[in-house]
């Protein structure tokens, strides 16, 4: 299996302008995570999926950001308007189902600088 | 609230010189505990989960333990390519649902020639 993709790699962008990070999970994975990495912050799970359904948002720092997961192959993390705190490299992640294990298996990440 | 706290944040040794970093947590009842390794511009790679008190893991160089209030992950005769950030994340048990992972802010490690 490739593991978990994500796009781009890189995203520089100017405050108030919208940005869009997709993810493609492990193949077979019912669970789906979204984390922003900071310095400061370490890890912080930002909101999780389980069979494509939000669980848990209770991360997400505010409206601006939005999450969806159409299909078990795809996600979509959005920050509308993009302010320069959003900097911070975001990963997505997959996890099989409860009864095959726990672990979370990592993207490497998008790194976003907002300007 | 669960809380990971991992020590030192950073550790440089010599090549060959053993050493190990220390995961210190407090959970409600724990499921288990994960130890990941990130290099640089990289995502974190998961490594070891451990379940009980008691239970050790290895890979190659490393060693995980874990007791009821700490984890260690003790790593002999290391060398340059074992240099990375290493997380540890522990999961609450839940009576339904999912319990989501709590990560501490890691150790950075790096091994000298």
């Amino acid at each position: 299996d490739a593991g978990v993709i994500q796009s781009p790699r890189h995203e520089v962008t100017e405050m108030g302008q919208e940005v869009t990070l997709r993810c493609k999970p492990i193949s077979g994975h019912d669970y789906l995570f979204w984390y922003r990495q900071t310095m400061m912050r370490g890890l912080e799970l930002l909101i999780y999926f389980n069979n494509n359904v939000p669980i848990d948002d209770s991360g997400m720092p505010e409206d601006r950001f939005s999450a969806k997961m159409p299909n078990a192959s795809f996600s979509t993390l959005k920050i509308q308007p993009s302010e320069p705190r959003d900097s911070a490299v975001y990963f997505c992640a997959s996890s099989p189902s409860r009864d095959r294990g726990y672990e979370q298996y990592f993207g490497p990440g998008t790194r976003l600088t907002v300007t | 609230e669960d809380q990971v706290t991992q020590s030192p944040e950073a550790l440089r040794l010599q090549e060959g010189e053993s050493s190990s970093l220390n995961c210190s947590y407090t959970v409600s009842g724990l499921r288990g505990l994960f130890w990941y390794r990130q290099d640089p511009g990289k995502g974190p790679e998961f490594l070891f989960t451990l379940y009980s008190a008691g239970e050790e893991k290895e890979k190659e160089r490393l060693k995980a333990t874990l007791t009821k209030k700490e984890s260690f992950l003790h790593i002999t005769a290391p060398k340059p390519e074992d240099s990375a950030t290493y997380l540890c994340a522990v999961q609450a048990k839940k009576h339904s649902g999912y319990s989501t992972l709590t990560f501490g802010k890691g150790t950075m490690l790096l091994v000298s020639p």
